[in-house]
């Protein structure tokens, strides 16, 4: 059990250009959640995944905001034209799933995204 | 619509003081409690949750935490703060049913000085 892992840890990009994040989750959970974590504030709820299905999104996510999950394995997250209002900590968390108290999410280092 | 305030975004204490770092929430069905800490640069890690069982729940590294219902609080104490507790603090529910989606308070601030 080697953790959620996220790559990049850090990626510093321009505004107007597009980027993609990297989630991988803990081998055999099946939910996988994003979550957008600006300084000075808790983690917010971005979208969520039962396998490959994307099941919830999050008024957050505006229409420049895109993820994936194809094999019900690894996600990505993409920002297309990004703003300066995109700067912040991106973090991926998996869990289990099944419902109930054995359904703990488990976090990622996150991707701290910077928009000049 | 579910909601939790964590009172006093830093706290300071001495080594060895008691901590006690505040949480409520806002619920209209029976939540599922969490405590969450960030250290620098890292990504959360559960310390300890709340699901219906034992009001009282212990944690890792020492600390508890008590759901007390008409109080709508759910309080991370620690008997005895070390110098490696400071980090951030954030409180988090989710509703029993559904698909778990985290809602999290701004996070408290511990600061340990010796």
């Amino acid at each position: 059990d080697t953790g959620v892992s996220q790559d990049p840890r850090h990626k510093i990009t321009k505004r107007g250009q597009n980027v993609t994040f990297r989630c991988d989750p803990i081998s055999e959970h099946n939910r996988l959640y994003w979550y957008r974590q600006t300084l000075g504030q808790g983690p917010e709820f971005l979208t969520y995944f039962q396998n490959e299905a994307q099941l919830e999104k999050s008024r957050l996510l505006s229409d420049r905001f895109s993820a994936e999950r194809p094999k019900g394995s690894f996600s990505t997250l993409e920002i297309q034209r990004t703003e300066q209002g995109d700067s912040a900590m991106y973090l991926c968390a998996s869990s289990l799933g099944g419902g109930g108290s054995t359904d703990t999410q488990y976090f990622g280092p996150g991707t701290r995204l910077t928009v000049l | 619509a579910q909601s939790v305030t964590q009172l006093g975004s830093h706290v300071s204490v001495s080594e060895g003081a008691l901590v006690l770092l505040r949480c409520n929430y806002s619920s209209s069905v029976p939540p599922y409690l969490f405590w969450y800490v960030q250290y620098p640069n890292q990504g959360l890690q559960l310390l300890l949750k709340y699901t219906s069982a034992a009001t009282l729940v212990k944690g890792i590294n020492g600390f508890e935490a008590e759901f007390k219902k008409s109080e709508t609080s759910f309080h991370l104490t620690k008997p005895s703060a070390h110098m490696s507790d400071a980090a951030e603090y954030f409180c988090a529910v989710t509703p029993i049913s559904g698909y778990n989606k985290l809602i999290f308070g701004a996070g408290t601030r511990l600061a340990v000085h010796p």
